[in-house]
This record gives C-alpha cells, sequence and structure tokens, in this order.
C-alpha cells in the first residue's frame, strides 16, 4: 500500500531534550516536506527537499533541522524543543515536476507537546 | 506574495443542504489551485484540483472552478451527508513549484 509513515503519533517531552520524528514514504517520491498544523493558522512548511541531500528551509524553519540521506526517509530534528513547537506535525511527499504538480500524500500526523 | 484565504468556521449544515466554502487567492503568476480534506485523526488527503483558468476540478460530489477574474476557488456540493464532516484547506502552489500554501482551513459540521 502506499503510504507515509511517521513516528511517533503521539509524543510529550521536556523543553531542551533533543527529539527525532521519523518520516517514511514507499512510492518513490523526490520531494518531501515537513509542515506544522496550528489552530487559526493552517499548515506551515517547515522543511522541503526535492531530492536526496538537497533540502531547503521552508516559512518557519526556526529550531528544526532536517536531513535526506536516502530517498525514502525525511527525519525532523528538534535538537532542543521549546514550548513554542508544541504542534501537529505532518510529513507529505509528490513527485516533483514543478511545471504540473502533482498530489502531496500526508502521513498520518505526530503530536508533539513540549512542557 | 502568495496567500489563500478561506472563510472562517465551523460550517454547520443538516444532511442534504447545499454546502458553500470560499475561498480566495493572492498570487503571481499562474498557480495550481487544490482542496485538501482531513477527516478527524487523519493526515489531509487531495480532494480535488484545478491548474488552469476555467477549469473543474471534481470529486466525491464536490467541485471547484478556478476563476482567475474574482481570483477564487469555492468550493460546493450540492447535497452533503454526515460522513463530509472534516476540515476543508485550500491550498495553491505557485507556478514551476512544488510548494504548498494553505489557507488556515474551514471545519464542516453535518448532523442527521
Amino acid at each position: 500500500e502506499a503510504q507515509v509513515t511517521q513516528n511517533p503519533r503521539y509524543l510529550i517531552t521536556v523543553t531542551g531534550k533533543k527529539l527525532t520524528v521519523t518520516c517514511s514514504q514507499n512510492m518513490n517520491h523526490e520531494y518531501m516536506s515537513w509542515y506544522r498544523q496550528d489552530p487559526g493558522l493552517g499548515l506551515r512548511q517547515i522543511y522541503y527537499s526535492m531530492n536526496v541531500e538537497v533540502t531547503d528551509k521552508g516559512d518557519v524553519p526556526e529550531g528544526y533541522k532536517v536531513s535526506r540521506k536516502e530517498k525514502r526517509n525525511f527525519p525532523l530534528i528538534l535538537e532542543s524543543p521549546s514550548p513554542n513547537q508544541t504542534s501537529l506535525y505532518f510529513c507529505a511527499s509528490s513527485l516533483s515536476t514543478a511545471s504540473l504538480p502533482y498530489e502531496q500524500y500526508f502521513g498520518p500526523g505526530t503530536r508533539l507537546t513540549v512542557t | 506574495g502568495n496567500s489563500v484565504t478561506q472563510m472562517e468556521g465551523p460550517v454547520t449544515l443538516s444532511e442534504e443542504a447545499f454546502l458553500t466554502i470560499n475561498c480566495t487567492y493572492t498570487a503571481t503568476g499562474y498557480p495550481s489551485l487544490f482542496w485538501y480534506v482531513q477527516y478527524p485523526g487523519e493526515g489531509l488527503q487531495l480532494l480535488l484540483k484545478a491548474t488552469k483558468a476555467d477549469d473543474k476540478g471534481s470529486n466525491k460530489g464536490f467541485e471547484a472552478t478556478y476563476r482567475k477574474e474574482t481570483t477564487s476557488f469555492h468550493l460546493e456540493k450540492g447535497s452533503v451527508q454526515v460522513s463530509d464532516s472534516a476540515v476543508y484547506f485550500c491550498a495553491l502552489s505557485p507556478y514551476n513549484t512544488d510548494k504548498l500554501i494553505f489557507g488556515t482551513g474551514t471545519r464542516l459540521q453535518v448532523f442527521p
């Protein structure tokens, strides 16, 4: 089954404790992206990757890191989480043609609480 | 810059009522337009899309027409069901990019 998986689905942590949220897709997609969803703000892009070893900042990258060492995986790293990073996080992937945007497939989400 | 504005919710309807969720956009060039739906506890799924002016996207009884003159992409359905209860996001993708820019989402609640 074609899908995007994220782990963990729920995470409660404390300020400053490094964490990683994993994202994996099995559709051989080039493009992958991380979003955060906050009430009244919709989804905002954190980082994206056009292909292996190619990553770039989205609209709200502060406090986050990513890596793309393999095509299928795109982990999100919070080196020192703070309470303002409490949010619902989504990973997404798509084929990348730019000239004709394809559907983005979303993972089920990771609800992160930083106390 | 690029942005999407959609009507605030929640939108509350009885089953079989007509649905409209308004969406307007600001963009340079010729963006593609999308509606995504988020069911409770799930990620977003593409509902429909349109890639050029006057295109109509449709799926599962939902429709939206890309209106360049009014910079709008309103979502409509003639007869909603309880199972349509979800949050609906309007989004645009600027020309020649994979980036998605979302509106704030509109919650739809349909009662029997």
